[in-house]
């Protein structure tokens, strides 16, 4: 297990197009978490699951954005109708369920919406 | 509500100087986690250290020393003889202990750091 994967690295789309992003964690992590990361910030929490269980989303989740994870392994993030100020890297991130445990994050998709 | 704070946007250095990187926190929780992270130019976040708020040892790695500090509730963390491969984003980032904050990770803003040759 080489750690968290993501896909697409990028994603250039028009804007009310729907996009999907996929999320592989390290296997034996039972959490995984979205972020959205804009220019000059830092990450901010979308949502997260513990095994399949989608348990806390952010305001900042939107009704056009879903996320799931199937059988608690994969994680997929869809936008639906894409706004311009939908574009921005978005990160996955996975841990076990230790308290105070640190996350592992993947490289991000990053999202241009023209 | 929890923040982290991060006043230096940005922090230029010629090779083999010392830097310091400032973060101060705020928290209600009693227990709380700290991490640092550094993100190259590549966009992966990198973990650096997590101390939790009952161990205010400081801590040294490498080059890289952190200084805890619940009394001014900061986190700094310091590059020694700094070296052109340590230029980056770095974020500090705050966790709680339990409720709605012990899952998920408040960010600051990020220091950018550059080494200059």
């Amino acid at each position: 297990d080489t750690g968290v994967s993501q896909d697409p690295r990028h994603k250039i789309t028009k804007r009310g197009q729907n996009v999907t992003f996929r999320c592989d964690p390290i296997s034996e992590h039972n959490r995984l978490y979205w972020y959205r990361q804009t220019l000059g910030q830092g990450p901010e929490f979308l949502t997260y699951f513990q095994n399949e269980a989608q348990l806390e989303k952010s305001r900042l989740l939107s009704d056009r954005f879903s996320a799931e994870r199937p059988k608690g392994s994969f994680s997929t993030l869809e936008i639906q109708r894409t706004e311009q100020g939908d574009s921005a890297m978005y990160l996955c991130a996975s841990s076990l369920i230790i308290e105070g445990d640190g996350y592992t994050f993947g490289s991000g998709t990053r999202l241009t919406v023209v | 509500a929890q923040k982290v704070t991060q006043a230096q946007t940005e922090i230029s250095v010629v090779e083999k100087e010392d830097v310091t990187l400032d973060c101060v926190y705020e928290t209600r929780d009693t227990t709380y986690y700290l991490f640092w992270y550094k993100q190259p130019p590549s966009g992966e976040l990198v973990f650096l250290i997590r101390r939790n708020s009952f161990d205010e040892q400081n801590e040294i790695s490498g080059r890289y020393s952190w200084n805890f500090q619940k009394s001014t509730s900061s986190f700094n963390f310091t590059i020694t003889a700094s070296q052109v491969v340590d230029s980056a984003v770095y974020f500090c980032a705050l966790k709680g202990g339990s409720g709605a904050g012990s899952y998920q990770l408040t960010f600051g803003k990020g220091t950018k750091l550059s080494v200059i040759p």
